[in-house]
């Protein structure tokens, strides 16, 4: 079955440490693989994409998600947090042979500490 | 500007009275989509378009309708609406084969 995974409902890091969300998804074959970004009473923006190639991609905001076949996982990364990153991040897949059939995960909400 | 525009932005409603939420976009895109959000859940697909008179159900298609008869416009119907249908609804487009979805602001529904 389809399915994304964000094992994180919540986590909280204080302002200018790294961080780390995780994402691993089950799908049939390799998907197309997004990082959304909900601020409160805000729609999704859209951080970073990974359609193929380097398995290292950058986004918007500084941050950075890498592609890992091996552990189906595709992590969400940042090396110095700010303030303005509270929100809830989610990790999309979405199937590159047509349709519009998109899975996201739950979310993880971001808390920063300052 | 792109955009997809859905109205309202909030709304209030009593169960069984119904309701349409609609949802344009000014981009030409094939694909359009609804999603509702819970939390917990994600979002979560209820229909989606694929062109004009194309449509198919999502995830959680129950207690809804969709229309495609133009490009621009996927409107959501709540024939009846009951409680359980208090969520966060959010539309989106994109090209095919494009893979990045551009989403609305969202509907905040309450049904009670």
């Amino acid at each position: 079955a389809q399915s994304v995974t964000q094992p994180d409902i919540h986590i909280t890091v204080s302002e200018g440490a790294s961080l780390e969300l995780r994402c691993n998804y089950s799908y049939g074959a390799t998907p197309y693989l997004f990082w959304y970004v909900q601020s409160p009473g805000q729609g999704l923006q859209l951080l970073l994409k990974y359609f193929s190639g380097d398995t290292l991609v950058q986004g918007i905001k500084g941050f950075e998600a890498e592609f890992k076949r091996s552990q189906s996982s595709f992590n969400l990364r940042k090396p110095s947090v700010h303030w303005s990153d509270a929100a809830e991040y989610f990790c999309a897949v979405g199937a590159r042979a047509g349709g519009f059939k998109t899975i996201f995960g739950a979310g993880t909400r971001l808390f920063v500490k300052a | 500007e792109a955009q997809v525009t859905q109205n309202p932005r909030y709304l209030i409603t009593v169960t069984g009275k119904k309701l349409t939420v609609t949802c344009s976009q000014n981009m030409n895109h094939e694909y359009m989509s609804w999603y509702r959000q819970d939390p917990g859940l994600g979002l979560r697909q209820i229909y989606y378009s694929m062109n004009v008179e194309v449509t198919d159900k999502g995830d959680v298609p129950e207690g809804y309708k969709v229309s495609r008869k133009e490009k621009r416009n996927f409107p959501l119907i709540l024939e009846s609406p009951s409680p359980n249908q208090t969520s966060l609804y959010f539309c989106a487009s994109r090209l095919p084969g494009q893979g990045r979805a551009f989403f609305g602001q969202g509907t905040r529904l309450t049904v009670v």
